[in-house]
């Protein structure tokens, strides 16, 4: 069981926007900055968005990432079938001086 | 361009060992940190292990791996190592290095992967 709490799977069509959530506690989102990765089958992850809410070079505007609390989430919009992938929420937790994973959520593009 | 390169994957039995390199260019490796994180078949991303940039040589580990999986480092030999003893079945996976970027801890993010080594522990 991941300590980050992510959905499964969420669904839009093209074009439409869609978000996935990431939700923690104090001793990792609540007090440390969240980064998020996408992961096609067969590759390895990349990062997407790092410090809650900046894009790495080379990543466009249609994600965007933010925090709230002990929650973060990951806004993608403009959707395309090429962001069919795996998408996951990281952290530091502080009291478990671990890496900390969400489980992964499926995007699937209708 | 910076790149990491997993090797020393392959078929391992239960209680055995198996030794993972990763091998970085690319960049000034004694400043940075490493991760290693697996993948076991259809599943998420475990983190496995946490060595520090050459300052401090900080380690941490997972729960399920600490006291069975060593990290270490050769920063003249640009490569970081992750000693699995004692495998298990369920430590059956893809293994990943990854370069961690950020000041602290706290605001620290994995910004360059390798492309993974697999790991099958099986009689």
């Amino acid at each position: 069981q991941s300590v980050l709490t992510q959905p499964p799977s969420v669904s839009a069509a093209p074009g439409q926007k869609v978000t996935i959530s990431c939700s923690g506690s104090s001793s990792n989102i609540g007090n440390n900055y969240v980064s998020w990765y996408q992961q096609f089958p067969g590759t390895a992850p990349k990062l997407l968005i790092y410090d809650n809410n900046k894009r790495p070079s080379g990543i466009p505007d249609r994600f965007s990432g933010s925090k709230s609390g002990t929650s973060a989430t990951l806004g993608i919009t403009g959707l395309q079938t090429g962001d069919e992938a795996d998408y996951y929420c990281g952290t530091w937790d502080t009291s478990l001086s671990a890496v900390a994973f969400g489980g992964g959520t499926k995007l699937t593009v209708l | 361009e910076v790149q990491l390169v997993e090797s020393g994957g392959g078929l391992a039995q239960p209680g055995g060992s198996l030794r993972l390199s990763c091998a970085a260019s690319g960049f000034t490796f004694r400043d940075y940190s490493i991760n290693w994180v697996r993948q076991a078949p259809g599943k998420g991303l475990e983190w496995v292990s946490f060595i520090s940039d050459s300052t401090s040589e900080t380690l941490y580990y997972a729960d399920s791996v600490r006291g069975r999986f060593t990290t270490s480092r050769d920063n003249a030999k640009n490569s970081v190592y992750l000693q699995m003893n004692s495998l298990r079945d369920e430590d059956t996976a893809v293994y990943y290095c990854a370069r961690v970027k950020g000041p602290q801890l706290a605001s620290a993010y994995l910004d360059y992967w390798g492309q993974g080594a697999l790991v099958t522990v099986s009689s």
